[in-house]
């Protein structure tokens, strides 16, 4: 199988902190990540893609300052929301793919993100 | 670019009744089409995928699409839903094997008893 995992599957937040969201593929070394932003009632809308040992690259409007993504290593990327606001409030994926060549991406169960 | 239209935001029917979920796309380079499924806070797993070959694609849970490339559609399909299947349903294209996902803006199915 190719299993993706998220942790956490809801975090609440205050305003001001920071806020670490990790993706890991368990079963399988994902040269790269993608990270989404889900609205309610809404699709899933692409913030970065991640490989392993370079820098993340942006969609255009998403801050690279404040939402912070690391991927250290072939199983794990890490998303970090730098001091959140309510308006971060939202659902957060995370999808991984094997290879290059790969036609299918694995997702992970999301990350319910609320600021306070 | 490309993009993904899904015709109908909510789709509600009856338990035993054939459904059809209709997508578009736009693309000016070929595209794979994916179908995926979510369910309530949860993420997205793949229904079925079109690579190339036969445009008729057979998926899990009983799912199909058929790839009409002069349309540019890839509606999804069964023809007997079940409760269980209620659940937000997304279709998305990539332009080559591994790339990002481009999504449509999701149609809800609601199987009634």
């Amino acid at each position: 199988g190719a299993v993706v995992s998220q942790h956490p599957s809801r975090v609440i937040c205050k305003s001001g902190t920071s806020v670490k969201i990790e993706c890991r593929s368990l079963d399988f070394q994902a040269t790269t990540m993608f990270w989404y932003r889900q609205f309610p009632k809404q699709s899933l809308m692409l913030m970065a893609t991640s490989n392993e040992g370079s820098k993340a690259t942006y969609e255009q409007g998403v801050e690279k300052d404040k939402f912070l993504i690391n991927h250290a290593s072939l199983t794990l990327s890490t998303l970090t929301v730098t001091s959140a606001h309510p308006e971060d409030s939202s659902f957060y994926i995370c999808s991984a793919t094997k290879g290059p060549m790969n036609t299918e991406a694995f997702f992970g169960q999301g990350t319910r993100l609320t600021v306070v | 670019a490309q993009s993904v239209t899904q015709l109908d935001s909510q789709v509600p029917v009856f338990e035993e009744a054939p459904v059809e979920l209709r997508c578009n796309y736009s693309s000016s380079v070929s595209v794979y089409l994916f179908w995926y499924v979510q369910y309530p806070n949860q993420g997205l797993q793949l229904l079925l995928k079109y690579l190339s070959g036969s445009t008729l694609v057979k998926g899990i849970n009983g799912f199909e699409a058929e790839f009409n490339k002069s349309q540019t559609s890839f509606h999804l399909r069964k023809p007997s839903v079940h409760i269980s299947d209620t659940a937000e349903y997304f279709c998305a294209v990539s332009q080559t094997s591994g790339s990002r996902l481009t999504f449509g803006e999701g149609t809800q199915l609601t199987v009634n008893p």
